[in-house]
């Protein structure tokens, strides 16, 4: 069974650009999250989606983040501005139960603002 | 609201002792998971375990054990005669079990295994 697929693994931008990630859940998963991991820190979660609706999204700034999930399967993560306290690894997961489950991860991306 | 606290930020041992990573949770809820994932350095979250809040019982899988103790609100975990391979972050996470639950980690704690 594939993971969790995100790409790119590693981006770097200067402030004020814009950045866009890509994520494919394993299939069947219905739930997927975007969480960002600061270094030295636990990753927090920055929205949560099921099927192609958004479950959560009290931490996203939106005045500069944004994500869909259009067709409920693969998500795109937008950052517009990046600020340089936006350098973090972002996260992708997914789930496969409503009911609490387990959470799987891909292998992040890893983003530098300068 | 929910809440992970791990209190240790970095151990370092020698390969072959065994260590304990300690995980102490807080929840409101009566029937919640609790996880451990590991960090290496590659990046990428590796999930080790699920434990569910009404079974207490211990578990091993060969050289890891964890240990919930539900009164404590403790689910520590041992790594038995560590290897330089268990060098990573690890995290402790827990969350609901209801519908569109989320996933509260903790800070990690960063092994290193000296050979």
């Amino acid at each position: 069974e594939a993971g969790v697929a995100q790409s790119p693994r590693y981006k770097i931008i200067e402030k004020r650009q814009s950045v866009a990630f890509w994520c494919n859940p394993i299939s069947g998963h219905a739930t997927l999250y975007w969480y960002q991991q600061i270094l030295g820190q636990g990753p927090k979660l920055l929205i949560q989606f099921q099927n192609n609706g958004v479950v959560d999204d009290s931490q996203l700034p939106k005045d500069r983040f944004s994500a869909e999930r259009l067709k409920g399967v693969d998500s795109t993560l937008k950052i517009q501005p990046a600020k340089l306290e936006d350098s973090a690894v972002y996260l992708c997961a997914s789930s496969y139960q409503v009911m609490g489950g387990t959470w799987f991860f891909g292998p992040g991306t890893r983003l530098t603002v300068l | 609201a929910q809440k992970v606290t791990q209190a240790q930020t970095e151990i370092s041992v020698v390969e072959k002792e065994d260590v304990t990573l300690d995980c102490v949770y807080e929840t409101r809820d009566t029937t919640y998971y609790l996880f451990w994932y590991k960090q290496p350095p590659s990046g990428e979250l590796v999930f080790l375990i699920r434990r569910n809040s009404f079974d207490e019982q211990n578990e091993i899988s060969g050289r890891y054990s964890w240990n919930f103790q539900k009164s404590t609100s403790s689910f520590n975990f041992t790594i038995t005669a560590s290897q330089v391979v268990d060098s990573a972050v690890y995290f402790c996470a827990l969350s609901e079990w209801r519908a569109n639950s989320k996933l509260t980690f903790g800070k990690g704690i960063t092994l290193s295994v000296r050979p």
